[in-house]
């Protein structure tokens, strides 16, 4: 089947403007997690869903940053006023959930540069 | 907070020969997973082998184990009779059992980047 997408793969915006990058999770996987990878980097946990769960907020680095996941499917990652130090590769990963960790399913990311 | 510290940030090995890469982690938990992760030039993250911390056994997943040292909170992978197709970024991560508001998120090392060579 399909796996976890994500776009846009790139995205070049001015500083300042807002962007909105969108995930696609595996069909039935509960769990949602967004990951920053900036330049040499690991990866920086943002947020995480679980089913109807209150998300995990506490990764988020300021209140530039949100994220809404819409009828447990599709997530949409939203920054606004992005400034230069946004720039960084986004990850989504999706997995079943639960208290036992079950295999995290990545996308391939969106490359967002800040100009 | 529990942290997961990744001390190379580059190896080297050749091809057909062993490579041990190493993680360490901090934790007051006792119940826990603990994960590699590659991550190729194509920035697919996949999964590499899991290990559940209250198994004394060390995971195996074909040419990749682990060694598991709880008291010592070590982790490191190696990666026996190395492939061109193991030159990859290699992520170490902590993932706690503890059904807690926030404990269900992925922690993650910075890599270390592993060359291959022929």
């Amino acid at each position: 089947g399909a796996g976890v997408s994500q776009s846009p793969s790139n995205k070049v915006t001015e500083k300042g403007k807002d962007v909105e990058l969108r995930c696609d999770p595996i069909s039935g996987h509960t769990a949602l997690y967004w990951y920053r990878q900036s330049l040499g980097q690991g990866l920086e946990f943002l947020i995480y869903f679980q089913g109807n769960s209150a998300p995990d907020k506490s990764g988020l680095p300021s209140d530039r940053f949100s994220a809404e996941r819409t009828g447990g499917s599709v997530s949409t990652l939203t920054i606004q006023r992005t400034q230069q130090e946004d720039s960084a590769v986004y990850l989504c990963a999706s997995s079943l959930g639960g208290r036992v960790p079950n295999e995290q399913y990545f996308g391939p990311g969106t490359r967002l540069t800040v100009t | 907070a529990q942290t997961v510290t990744q001390s190379q940030p580059e190896m080297s090995v050749q091809e057909a020969e062993t490579v041990t890469l190493s993680c360490t982690y901090d934790t007051s938990e006792s119940d826990y997973y603990l994960f590699w992760y590659k991550q190729p030039p194509s920035r697919q993250m996949i999964l590499v082998i899991r290990q559940e911390a209250y198994k004394q056994q060390n995971a195996t997943e074909n040419r990749f184990s682990v060694n598991f040292q709880k008291a010592a909170k070590s982790f490191s992978l190696k990666i026996s009779d190395s492939q061109l197709g193991d030159a990859a970024m290699y992520f170490c991560a902590y993932r706690s059992l503890v059904p807690a508001p926030g404990t269900y998120k992925y922690i993650f090392g910075t890599g270390t980047r592993l060359k291959v060579l022929a």
